[in-house]
C-alpha cells in the first residue's frame, strides 16, 4: 500500500519560496509511476500543479503557473519535492502529494496546509 | 483547455435516497474519460472510479459512473449517511499534459 505524507512551513512570506517535501513508503518515486502535487485554495477547487517522473526525468507544469513551480526528486532520500517562487496570497492552499494512475491520482497524502502571510 | 462544468453546486438529499451528479465537459473527453473523487473535510480526496470507469477498491456498488463524449454522471443508488461530501469529477488532457477539475458538487443531508 503506497503513502504519501508531505512536510514543509505551514507559513510562507509573500514573494517567497515555498518549498515542500513528500516521502513514500510502500513505494518509490523511482519506480515506473508518475508523481504529482496537487492543491486546493481556502473555497476553491483542485488544480493540478504538475508532475514528475523519474525515468526521464521527465516534468510538466499546468501553465497557469507561468513557470513558478519546480517539481524534482532526491533519489538519495526519496524526497519529492515542490518549490513554488514568488508566492502570493493566492498561494495559499492545502498542499497534496499524489500518485498518478488510472487517468488520475490513485493516491494522496494527507495534505500540508500552506498559507502566505506576512 | 478542457473546462468540466458540475451540477448542482449543491445536492441537498435524505439518506436513502437516490443522487444524481452530472459533470460536463467543454468538448469531447473520449480519449481520456472522466475520473470522479468523493472529498470530506481534513481528508485527502478519493478516487472513486478510475477513467476506464473502473471502480477503485473499496468503493460500494450503489456508486456507479456513466457518461461519454461531454457528459457524465455519478449515481449513488441509496445514499448512506457516509456519502454525503463534496464530489469532483477530472480530466487528463494528453498534449500537452493537463488535469482539469471540475468546481465539486457539495452533497449535504436535508
Amino acid at each position: 500500500q503506497v503513502q504519501l505524507r508531505e512536510s514543509g512551513p505551514g507559513l510562507v512570506g509573500p514573494s517567497g519560496t515555498l518549498s515542500l517535501t513528500c516521502v513514500v513508503s510502500g513505494g518509490s518515486f523511482t519506480s515506473p509511476n508518475w508523481w504529482s502535487w496537487v492543491r486546493q485554495g481556502p473555497g476553491k477547487g483542485l488544480e493540478w500543479i504538475g508532475e514528475f517522473y523519474h525515468g526521464g526525468p521527465t516534468t510538466d507544469y499546468n501553465p497557469s503557473l507561468k513557470r513558478r513551480a519546480t517539481i524534482s526528486l532526491d533519489a538519495s532520500k526519496n524526497h519529492l519535492s515542490l518549490n513554488l517562487t514568488s508566492v502570493t496570497a493566492a498561494d495559499s492552499a492545502v498542499y497534496y502529494c499524489t500518485r498518478i494512475g488510472g487517468g488520475g491520482f490513485d493516491y494522496w497524502g494527507q495534505g500540508i496546509r500552506v498559507t502566505v502571510s506576512s | 483547455e478542457i473546462v468540466l462544468t458540475q451540477s448542482p453546486g449543491t445536492l441537498s438529499l435524505s439518506p436513502g435516497e437516490r443522487a444524481t451528479l452530472s459533470c460536463r465537459a467543454s468538448q469531447s473527453v473520449n480519449n481520456h474519460p472522466i475520473v470522479w473523487y468523493q472529498h470530506k473535510p481534513g481528508q485527502p480526496p478519493r478516487p472513486l472510479f478510475s477513467s476506464t470507469s473502473s471502480r477503485a477498491t473499496g468503493i460500494p456498488g450503489r456508486f456507479a459512473a456513466s457518461g461519454s463524449g461531454t457528459d457524465f454522471t455519478l449515481t449513488i443508488s441509496s445514499l448512506e449517511p457516509e456519502d454525503f461530501a463534496v464530489y469532483f469529477c477530472q480530466h487528463y488532457s494528453g498534449s500537452p499534459p493537463m488535469y482539469t477539475f471540475g468546481q465539486g458538487t457539495r452533497l449535504e443531508i436535508k
